[in-house]
């Protein structure tokens, strides 16, 4: 099977913009998790969708969101970008049935704010 | 709530010694447990898990974990350290009640010395 897809790798924005990240979870997987991974912060829960429903979300500001697809492939969205949202962002997949907990990550889109 | 703690930041091993990495966790309700390996630039993979069962789990590249429940602790080993188990690694624990949220410790970084 194929792993969990992330585009885009790199992108650079500037303070005040938006962007959009995208995740292709591996075939089969329902849930779909983000985490921004910072050298300060270390890796940090963003949120979580099972069957296109928000199961889990962590302690992000609203600029943060996301959203599942029927396919089961994700998109976040940070909007108003601040420098602070610098960070390596990962996506994670996993059955999310009962005893599958175990989650498969992407690459990571890097993300640079100016 | 759950919490992951990794007994030293920085580790440091000749080729060939044993790899020893600390893991804690805390949580209320039965965990289930992961460690994770990250090469730079990349994303987390998947090394072991433990669930439910035997105590004593066996992963990838050598590695293998064991679950203390009274120590609640889920230290990572391998016999013999090899130059490419150079990275940084990753405890993480999962409860059914918040599935699809990892809550990860600080990481380990694991140098291997020629």
């Amino acid at each position: 099977k194929a792993g969990v897809t992330q585009t885009p790798r790199y992108l650079i924005k500037t303070r005040g913009q938006q962007v959009t990240l995208s995740c292709s979870p591996i075939s089969g997987h329902r849930s779909v998790s983000w985490y921004q991974q910072t050298p300060g912060q270390g890796l940090q829960f963003l949120f979580e969708y099972f069957s296109e429903t928000q199961r889990n979300k962590g302690n992000f500001p609203g600029r943060f969101s996301g959203r599942q697809f029927s396919n089961s492939r994700s998109e976040m969205n940070v909007s108003t970008l601040e420098l602070g949202d610098s960070a390596l962002y990962l996506c994670a997949s996993s059955l999310g049935a009962s005893g599958s907990y175990e989650q498969y990550f992407g690459p990571g889109t890097r993300l640079t704010v100016t | 709530a759950q919490s992951v703690t990794q007994l030293g930041s920085h580790v440091s091993v000749s080729e060939g010694a044993l790899v020893l990495l600390r893991c804690n966790y805390s949580s209320s309700v039965p965990p289930y447990l992961f460690w994770y390996v990250q090469y730079p630039n990349q994303g987390l993979q998947l090394l072991l898990k433990y669930t439910t069962g035997a105590t004593l789990v066996k992963g990838i590249n050598g590695f293998e974990a064991e679950f203390k429940k009274s120590e609640t602790s889920f230290h990572l080993t391998k016999p013999s350290a090899h130059m490419s188990d150079a990275a940084e690694y990753f405890c993480a624990v999962i409860v059914n009640t918040n599935a699809g949220k990892s809550t990860f410790g600080d990481g380990t970084t694991l140098t291997v010395k020629p």
